[in-house]
């Protein structure tokens, strides 16, 4: 099945300052990959997506990358500010039915 | 629009117990997934269900199981609980199966559930 590595598990960025978070997969079938922001007791929420037929997706301060022959996408925050502190998980999926997770990142905006 | 809705957000139960959790779907969605997120973890996929059938699963035992509605509405079902099985549950909606759905999946805020 998928497996889906995420780096790294704590960030701590100044306020105003770029956060970026790193993911690789192993399935190379995988051919979508959404970013979901969770913050304390909340569900998941997508902040972006990205299919395998586009490189590079942004949506004001975020943008999400991806190499597929290196099989690794990356998400970068822009001019972070504090509501930014959040853990950020990206996930990956196929033609199947689920998505697979990372185990996370806990990123912090500091003031 | 409203989205996806769990009840109930939080829930204590004895070890050996049965519980169920519901979840409501986003309008416009048919199909529902449930997750499993132990603390500090990313989600695990449990199964997802379509037209009222489990449309897959994930490496979870047949003590986990599930029902959807005819109004899309969805229930997870864990007999025999275990200690293991304190963790978020949640429940996502989308629209169409398989794993790339248009507009993405849509997470409800989830049930705490802790086993004592």
């Amino acid at each position: 099945g998928e497996n889906v590595e995420q780096h790294p598990s704590t960030l701590s960025v100044q306020e105003g300052d770029s956060a970026v978070i790193k993911c690789t997969y192993s399935d190379s079938a995988s051919n979508y990959f959404p970013w979901y922001k969770q913050e304390l007791g909340k569900g998941p929420q997508l902040i972006i997506d990205i299919r395998s037929n586009v490189g590079e997706k942004k949506d004001q301060r975020i943008a999400v990358t991806l190499n597929k022959t290196a099989k690794h996408f990356s998400l970068h925050i822009t001019e972070t500010q504090p509501e930014d502190s959040a853990v950020y998980f990206c996930a990956a999926s196929w033609s199947d039915y689920k998505l697979s997770f990372g185990a996370g990142t806990t990123v912090t905006v500091r003031a | 629009e409203t989205g996806v809705t769990q009840s109930p957000t939080h829930l204590i139960k004895t070890r050996g117990q049965q519980v169920t959790l519901r979840c409501s779907s986003q309008s416009g969605h048919n199909t529902v997934s449930w997750y499993q997120q132990a603390l500090g973890q990313g989600p695990q996929f449990i199964f997802q269900y379509y037209r009222e059938e489990e449309n897959g699963r994930g490496n979870f035992p047949p003590r986990f199981s599930g029902l959807q509605f005819p109004n899309y509405s969805s229930e997870l079902n864990v007999n025999a609980l275990e200690l293991d099985d304190s963790a978020l549950y949640l429940c996502a909606s989308s629209s169409g199966t398989g794993g790339s759905p248009d507009g993405g999946y849509t997470f409800g805020s989830g049930t705490r559930l802790t086993v004592v």
